[in-house]
């Protein structure tokens, strides 16, 4: 069964709106991280932000916030006032509590355009 | 910080041949991970190393791929021999115990022909 899911292949947004970028997930553990990480057409995997499982806010760096909604099992990133250089592939990632199991397990992916 | 260093960044290499990704996880950190990137199956975890030992190889193809971490400061990928369904970027990604995000490198693109 898929771990992270991302149903969207492909979003489009206008310069300056705010965008939000769907994941879902699915975990037994109650320790586990969430993470995006944004890969440019340069390749490069960069990562954006991280919600703890635990954690009681909402995760924000700068002008992405992550919308988490335990109950639901969903982190969906949300992008304000998107810029042209916004425009990446996006991962949605999970990393589960285990005792010395820190790898990550990605989602398939949103590709983000960026239209001026 | 330099980051975590992958070489070669581009690999062309004959169906058969031996293949060796190399990896400089950042100073400090305890954890490697080797990944896979392909447009059909995503990324995909292959190796995880926790203090220079492996965890958990589960994701490694078959025996053609082996990886070593003979140190804190060095990581290898070998496959052996490669074939073109091999054909991939490979990542390496380091981390630390109190970090929760992963550092990746820029990736070797490599194409078995």
């Amino acid at each position: 069964a898929q771990k992270i899911t991302q149903t969207q292949p492909g979003m489009f947004v206008q310069e300056k709106e705010a965008v939000t970028l769907d994941c879902t997930y699915d975990t037994s553990d109650p320790s586990y991280g969430l993470f995006w990480y944004k890969q440019p057409s340069s390749g490069e995997m960069i990562f954006l932000i991280y919600q703890g499982s635990y954690d009681q806010q909402n995760a924000t760096e700068g002008r992405y916030s992550l919308n988490f909604q335990k109950a639901r099992k969903s982190a969906n990133l949300v992008i304000s006032a998107s810029q042209l250089g916004d425009s990446a592939m996006y991962f949605c990632a999970m990393r589960e509590g285990t005792t010395g199991r820190r790898a990550l397990t990605f989602g398939s992916g949103t590709r983000l355009q960026v239209q001026p | 910080d330099a980051g975590v260093i992958q070489s070669p960044r581009h690999e062309v290499t004959e169906m058969g041949q031996e293949v060796t990704l190399r990896c400089k996880p950042i100073s400090g950190h305890n954890s490697l991970f080797w990944y896979r990137q392909t447009m059909m199956r995503g990324l995909e975890l292959l190796i995880y190393f926790n203090n220079n030992v492996p965890i958990d190889d589960s994701g490694m193809p078959e025996d053609r791929f082996s990886a070593k971490m003979p140190n804190a400061s060095f990581s290898t990928l070998k496959i052996q021999p490669s074939e073109p369904r091999d054909s991939a970027v490979y990542f390496c990604a380091s981390s630390r115990t109190g970090l929760a995000e992963a550092f990746f490198g820029q990736g070797t693109r490599l194409t078995v022909v």
